[in-house]
């Protein structure tokens, strides 16, 4: 069994639509958990971080994190084409010396 | 925010030289840096982190003298590809973590086509 379950897609939606990405995870250390966004051929821009469970939200994206199930989500609101990317979760347990630990990634389409 | 600054972008070599290819952090110092390989719709998978002042730590199955690395300073970080052959052509990634409460920031990437 991985560390993390990310179901990789592809996922297409509608513009407009309410996307919900989500991961599980096995290891109850991991204390910090983020999502980048990367398009083909770039590096990955973070988009969300969030410190232990609850929610946090920044413009149409909200994070969500819930310890006692160990699953975490990805919300986003009014989707656009410039949307379209993979979406990676990762986690990790302490410093800025501790490793991320990734999903596998979920491909994202958005459609006109 | 912080910024990683990754180059080149791409490159192709010819089998059997080498590849040096740098990652900067350029408003924050980087005690640890870690760098990852990528193959097309895959996700990341870390090859090794790297550690200022010291040897770096490899993942395994990482051959680390096919894979060199050093952190000369708290801002730079390269990575060479020793006698790169067609099966070393891949995506690579560094990325670095400027504080606890920020999340990871990676580099551009860099792709290296082996001929």
């Amino acid at each position: 069994q991985k560390e993390v379950e990310q179901d990789p897609g592809p996922l297409s939606v509608p513009e407009g639509a309410i996307v919900s990405l989500n991961c599980t995870y096995s290891n109850s250390a991991f204390q910090y958990f983020m999502w980048y966004r990367q398009y083909s051929r770039k590096g990955p821009e973070l988009l969300m971080y969030t410190y232990s469970s609850g929610n946090k939200e920044d413009g149409r994206f909200t994070a969500q994190v819930d310890k006692s199930s160990k699953y975490i989500s990805l919300f986003i609101r009014d989707s656009q084409p410039s949307d379209s990317a993979t979406y990676l979760c990762a986690m990790s347990g302490g410093g800025t010396a501790s490793k991320l630990t990734f999903g596998t990634g979920t491909r994202l389409q958005v459609t006109l | 925010g912080a910024v990683v600054s990754q180059h080149p972008s791409w490159v192709i070599c010819k089998s059997g030289t080498s590849v040096k290819i740098e990652c900067r952090s350029l408003d924050f110092q980087a005690t640890t840096m870690f760098w990852y390989r990528q193959f097309p719709k895959q996700s990341l998978m870390l090859m090794a982190t790297s550690n200022e002042g010291s040897k770096a730590t490899y993942e395994q199955g990482v051959e680390k003298d096919k894979f060199l690395i050093n952190h000369a300073s708290l801002t730079l970080s390269t990575l060479t590809v020793t006698s790169a052959h067609p099966e070393d052509s891949s995506f690579y990634i560094c990325s670095a973590r400027a504080e606890v409460n920020y999340g990871y920031t990676f580099g551009s990437g860099t792709r290296l086509t082996v001929v």
